[in-house]
């Protein structure tokens, strides 16, 4: 089947914002995810927006999803260097199913 | 208690030894999952119980043997391992709603 995509790399400077950006694959997902994953670490639950919503913000974090490009961003405000980690989008297509993107390693320098 | 542990956090073992990891949640979530996740790539779902009763299997090799004894505890039982099954093994649990919380994994090596 087709991947869930995100660009592989993200490199911001501690301050500015970081735009992490996932095409999925399954227009029927009711909801969408992201998940931070920390070296040597399991998966943390950021934050997840429901399929009938367009924008969530949560703190730091906005999610924005576009259903008609099947596009979901996360957006983190003043990037902290402890926000360096992997983050995936994740996808769910069926009950108790996640499909998950390919991630993308955000690297935050200062 | 509100989290997800996992033991053993590493875990070596040749081809022919037969060994388990451990899955615990004592948040009363009714579905306990096992996930395999190689480097640098995202988890991949192996098996999912739903109130204690296998409901996922996605086609996973039977040398991985899963198994839930009570609606807290999930074992995944190993034999027979290859070196292309080093991984990390993550485990995670959902409550009545849709979220899914993982524990830290157990990394597997097989010589």
């Amino acid at each position: 089947g087709e991947d869930v995509e995100q660009s592989l790399f993200l490199s911001v400077r501690e301050g500015d914002s970081s735009v992490i950006n996932c095409t999925y694959t399954d227009s029927s997902s009711t909801y969408l995810y992201w998940y931070k994953q920390e070296p040597g670490a399991g998966l943390q639950l950021l934050t997840y927006i429901f399929s009938n919503m367009d924008m969530k913000q949560d703190q730091r974090l906005t999610v924005l999803l576009n259903k008609k490009d099947k596009h979901l961003s996360l957006r983190i405000a003043d990037t902290q260097t402890g926000d360096s980690a992997i983050y995936f989008c994740a996808e769910r297509p069926d009950t108790d199913k996640l499909i998950f993107g390919t991630g993308t390693r955000l690297q935050v320098f200062p | 208690d509100t989290e997800v542990t996992q033991t053993p956090k590493h875990l070596v073992m040749g081809m022919t030894n037969k060994k388990s990891l451990k899955c615990e949640q004592h948040m009363g979530h009714r579905a306990m999952y096992w996930y395999k996740q190689k480097a640098k790539k995202p988890p991949e779902l192996m098996f999912v119980y739903s109130y204690e009763k296998l409901s996922i299997n996605e086609s996973v090799p039977s040398r991985f043997s899963p198994e839930c004894p009570n609606s807290s505890l999930l074992n995944l039982h190993l034999h027979a391992l290859q070196p292309e099954d080093s991984a990390l093994y993550l485990c995670a649990s959902s409550p009545e709603t849709h979220e899914q919380f993982f524990g830290p994994g157990t990394r597997l090596t097989v010589l």
